[in-house]
């Protein structure tokens, strides 16, 4: 199963853009990126996926790089309750492998 | 929509006994996972129901722990008997379908202090 590194943390001023990068060297062809994040004490929850093409919805943007090796996640705008641990997660067939993610901390 | 529903959210038990967790998933998801969460990892899929069979239970470990979907709905997650190092947070989520293309909705886990 392709793995994926991230930075163990980032901070971030409220209000400013975010960029969270994260590798995936060894990604398939059929591999689809997915981020989800996880808030304290709550279940992860879904912020984006894409295969190829950048992919923009509500909550962020993904960019992934022509090669596939890796993608940054976009937060537009970071606000506090945008403290997390941001997940990057390569789906083979079916089954996720969640690393130990990037906790981002979002300074007022 | 009502999200995924996990109960009890705490539990503290002792080595050696036993315990169990209830999972409802969203209405009409087909696809029910377990994962197993320690303190500062990310989670860790125990076992996977497609429906009421098992897709994937390779990580499950099977001396001690079993787990349940009767007619394809609600789900029971047991560990008998429990050890120290399975203090974590067990996480139950669902998607509509399996495969990649469907988000995972998540419950809010429930937290296992084995003493």
């Amino acid at each position: 199963d392709a793995k994926t590194t991230q930075p163990n943390s980032m901070e971030s001023n409220e209000e400013e853009p975010v960029h969270l990068p994260c590798n995936h060297s060894t990604i398939s062809g059929t591999d689809y990126i997915h981020w989800y994040r996880q808030l304290p004490s709550q279940g992860p929850e879904y912020v984006i996926h894409g295969l190829t093409s950048n992919v923009n919805n509500r909550m962020a943007s993904l960019a992934i790089a022509e090669d596939r090796k890796s993608s940054t996640l976009i937060l537009h705008r970071a606000t506090l309750r945008d403290a997390a641990v941001y997940y990057c997660i390569l789906s083979g067939t079916y089954k996720y492998i969640f690393g130990t993610g990037t906790r981002l901390k979002v300074l007022a | 929509e009502a999200g995924v529903a996990q109960s009890p959210r705490y539990k503290i038990i002792e080595k050696r006994q036993s315990v169990a967790f209830w999972c409802n998933p969203i209405s009409g998801h087909a696809t029910l996972y377990w994962y197993q969460q320690i303190l500062g990892q990310g989670p860790k899929l125990l076992i996977q129901f497609q429906n009421n069979g098992v897709v994937d239970d390779s990580q499950l470990p099977k001396d001690r722990f079993s787990a349940e979907r009767l007619k394809g709905v609600d789900s029971t997650l047991k560990i008998q008997p429990a050890k120290l190092e399975d203090s974590a947070v067990y996480l139950c989520a669902s998607s509509l379908r399996g495969g990649q293309f469907y988000e995972q909705y998540f419950g809010p886990g429930t937290r296992l202090t084995v003493t």
